[in-house]
């Protein structure tokens, strides 16, 4: 089954704790995203990734880092998560920036 | 800046009716225009794709226009049903990435 997978899907945890949250997809897609989802904001894109060792800042980008090392994962890194952190959080995956997008099931992660 | 506007309150209808979503955008340029449909706590879901070039696009219940002299997308839901009920969001590209409306919620009324 064609799919983006997302890990963990809930996560809670401190202040300043490193966290990566994994994201994988089966598509064969060139193109990922993430973004961060809270109420009244919308989607909010924190980076995306063109192709494998190619990624570039979305409109949040600050206290995230990513990585493209292969073309099928596109982890999410918080090297020091604060609470402003506190989101839903999807990864999305497309054959290009120009085709629909296929997102994950989210990771709802609160930091305490 | 760049904007793309939903509104913000949730649509009620009855089933059976259309519903009518807009999708306003400024300062973009696009070359096509992308629907989703969300459900609390669910990742998107895509529906449509239009391009500047088409006026309608239409999916089963589902019909699209995009006009790109007045920077507006209409997005029809015809002979609504309970099941139609989500969070519906209008998404442009520019400048590599693709971008989101806050969304607009419908609730159908059985």
């Amino acid at each position: 089954e064609a799919q983006v997978t997302q890990n963990p899907r809930y996560l809670i945890t401190v202040t300043g704790k490193k966290l990566t949250v994994t994201c994988s997809q089966n598509m064969n897609h060139e193109y990922m995203s993430w973004y961060r989802q809270d109420p009244g904001l919308g989607l909010r894109q924190i980076y995306y990734s063109m192709n494998v060792e190619v990624t570039d800042k979305g409109d949040v980008p600050e206290g995230y880092k990513v990585s493209r090392k292969e073309k099928r994962n596109f982890p999410l890194i918080l090297e020091s998560p604060s609470p402003n952190q506190t989101s839903l959080y999807f990864c999305a995956s497309s054959f290009g920036v120009h085709s629909p997008l296929h997102f994950g099931n989210g990771t709802r992660l609160t930091v305490t | 800046s760049q904007k793309i506007e939903q509104n913000s309150e949730a649509l009620n209808i009855q089933e059976g009716k259309t519903a009518t979503l807009t999708c306003n955008y400024t300062n973009y340029s696009p070359a096509y225009l992308q629907w989703y449909r969300q459900d609390p706590g669910r990742g998107p879901v895509f529906l449509l794709l239009i391009r500047e070039n088409e006026k309608e696009k239409r999916k089963e219940r589902l019909k699209v226009t995009f006009d790109t002299t007045l920077k507006q997308s209409l997005f029809h839901i015809t002979a609504s049903q309970p099941a139609d009920s989500a969070t519906y969001l209008c998404a442009l590209e520019g400048n590599n990435r693709l971008a989101f409306g806050k969304g607009n919620q419908v609730v159908v009324i059985p």
